[in-house]
């Protein structure tokens, strides 16, 4: 079966850096999508990513490992707004949309 | 967990037809589905929110006569893309939320419109 796994739940500190690692079983692979996405709200593109390798956005970065069926965002500099869940996504060869169940990520002062 | 699932996972059809895509969700009553809409390698984009027994609303430049909603019970809501044109081939996403106080969503597989 096609699997995505992430982390329920992290807890960091306001200004350190949180790595958000994302792995995929999938049948076939055309991307892999981060979104974050604040409670009630629709969530918000983040990266995409379909070559190995590390895409650096401002203060988020994501990086890609296609044989490892491997993903992380990394978010330094954490600011109170970051409090969110963060959603992996994998595009399969049928160009299914593969969603993580999401990783709810807590800021603390 | 709780499951949503869309109907159909991939449709081709040809320009000036009607396509209905159902969402359905499997093991909660859905409150408030949405609807996305997602380009290659761009973000997604909320269509419209609906819902149970209520009209949808639709976001700003979503045309309402063209992506018809309907939220008839608390399991299921249908997207009609009505006349389709080729610049409606897309990738259609529906999410729903049990209306819980962590407004957590879940997402369907996604259904993929090719118009000829």
């Amino acid at each position: 079966g096609q699997n995505i796994d992430q982390p329920t739940e992290m807890t960091a500190t306001e200004g350190a850096i949180v790595q958000i690692n994302c792995t995929y079983q999938t049948s076939g692979f055309n991307g892999l999508f981060w979104y974050q996405q604040h409670a009630g709200e629709a969530p918000t593109f983040l990266s995409y990513n379909v070559l190995d390798g590390l895409e650096e956005k401002g203060r988020f970065s994501s990086f890609l490992s296609r044989s490892k069926g491997y993903s992380y965002l990394l978010l330094k500099e954490l600011q109170m707004k970051d409090s969110a869940s963060y959603l992996c996504a994998v595009v399969d060869s049928n160009y299914q949309l593969i969603w993580g169940a999401g990783t709810k990520l807590i800021i603390k002062p | 967990g709780a499951v949503v699932s869309q109907h159909p996972s991939w449709v081709i059809c040809k320009s000036g037809t009607s396509v209905k895509i159902e969402c359905r969700s499997l093991d909660f009553q859905a409150t408030t589905m949405f609807w996305y809409r997602q380009f290659p390698k761009q973000s997604l984009m909320l269509m419209a929110t609906s819902n149970e027994g209520s009209k949808a609303t639709y976001e700003q430049g979503v045309e309402k006569d063209k992506f018809l909603i309907n939220h008839a019970s608390l399991t299921l809501s249908t997207l009609t893309v009505t006349s389709a044109h080729p610049e409606d081939s897309s990738f259609y996403i529906c999410s729903a939320t049990r209306g819980s106080d962590t407004g957590e969503l879940f997402f369907g597989e996604g259904s993929r419109l090719t118009v000829l």
